[in-house]
C-alpha cells in the first residue's frame, strides 16, 4: 500500500517569502509523485509531477520539488510567494505501472498575507 | 482539446435517495477514475473505468456504482444516500497508454445529503 503524509494543515507566509509545504510518501515499489492544487469551487490542478526522471522537478508558476529517496520526502518550494498562491495543495503518489490511481494527502492550505 | 467536464455542478438530495452524476472524458482519454473529497479532506479514490469496465475500486460500498459508455463518458451513482455521502465528487480522466499517472480534473459535483 502507498500513502503520503502533508505536514502542516495551514501554512502561512509573506508576500515575497519562501513557501515549503512538506511531503512525505510511504511507497513499497518506485512511487511517482505529484503536486495538485485546488482553488476555491475548483477541481484539482497539476502542477508538477515525478516519474523517476530528474530528481528536481520544476512545474508551473515557479514551484519546484525534489524527489529525494533517502528522506522519502517530496517537498514543493517556490521562492517567492505571490497572493495568487493561496490555495490548498496535495500531494498525491502511485506506484509505477499502477493504472493512474492516485492516493492523496490530507492538504495544506496555504495563505500568503501582505 | 475539451477538458473534463462534469454535471450537474451543485445539487441537493435527501437521505435515502439516489443520484447520478455525469462526465465527459477529456479528448483522446480512455480512462475515467472518480474521487469523493469529503469537506477539508483530501480526494478519496472510488473506483476507475477502463474500456467500460471497473478497473480497481477503493474502499467504498457495492451502493457507489458507475458505468463508462463507448465514447469514455461516465456515471456515477450512489444509491440509498448517507448524510456522510455529502462531498464533492470528482471525475478526471487519464490515457491508460501513458502509465504516468497524471490525471486531469473536472471542477466537480458537489452533492449535499440532508
Amino acid at each position: 500500500a502507498q500513502s503520503v503524509t502533508q505536514l502542516g494543515s495551514h501554512v502561512s507566509v509573506s508576500e515575497g517569502a519562501l513557501v515549503l509545504l512538506r511531503c512525505n510518501y510511504s511507497s513499497s515499489v518506485p512511487p511517482y509523485l505529484f503536486w495538485y492544487v485546488q482553488y476555491p469551487n475548483q477541481g484539482l490542478q497539476l502542477l508538477l509531477k515525478y516519474t523517476s526522471a530528474a530528481t528536481l522537478v520544476k512545474g508551473i508558476n515557479g514551484f519546484e520539488a525534489e524527489f529525494k529517496k533517502s528522506e522519502t520526502s517530496f517537498h514543493l518550494t517556490k521562492p517567492s510567494a505571490h497572493m495568487s498562491d493561496a490555495a490548498e495543495y496535495f500531494c498525491a503518489v502511485t506506484r509505477t505501472g499502477g493504472g493512474n490511481k492516485l492516493t492523496f494527502g490530507t492538504g495544506t492550505q496555504l495563505k500568503v498575507e501582505l | 482539446e475539451t477538458g473534463v467536464t462534469q454535471s450537474p455542478t451543485h445539487l441537493i438530495k435527501t437521505r435515502g435517495q439516489q443520484v447520478t452524476l455525469r462526465c465527459s472524458s477529456q479528448s483522446g482519454h480512455n480512462t475515467v477514475s472518480w474521487y469523493q473529497q469529503a469537506l477539508g479532506q483530501g480526494p478519496q479514490f472510488i473506483f476507475q473505468y477502463y474500456r467500460e469496465e471497473e478497473n480497481g475500486r477503493g474502499n467504498f460500498p457495492p451502493r457507489f456504482s458507475g458505468l463508462q459508455f463507448p465514447n469514455y463518458s461516465s456515471e456515477l451513482n450512489v444509491n440509498a444516500l448517507e448524510l456522510d455521502d455529502s462531498a464533492l465528487y470528482l471525475c478526471a480522466s487519464s490515457s491508460r497508454d501513458s502509465d504516468t499517472g497524471e490525471l486531469f480534473f473536472g471542477e466537480g459535483s458537489r452533492l449535499t445529503v440532508l
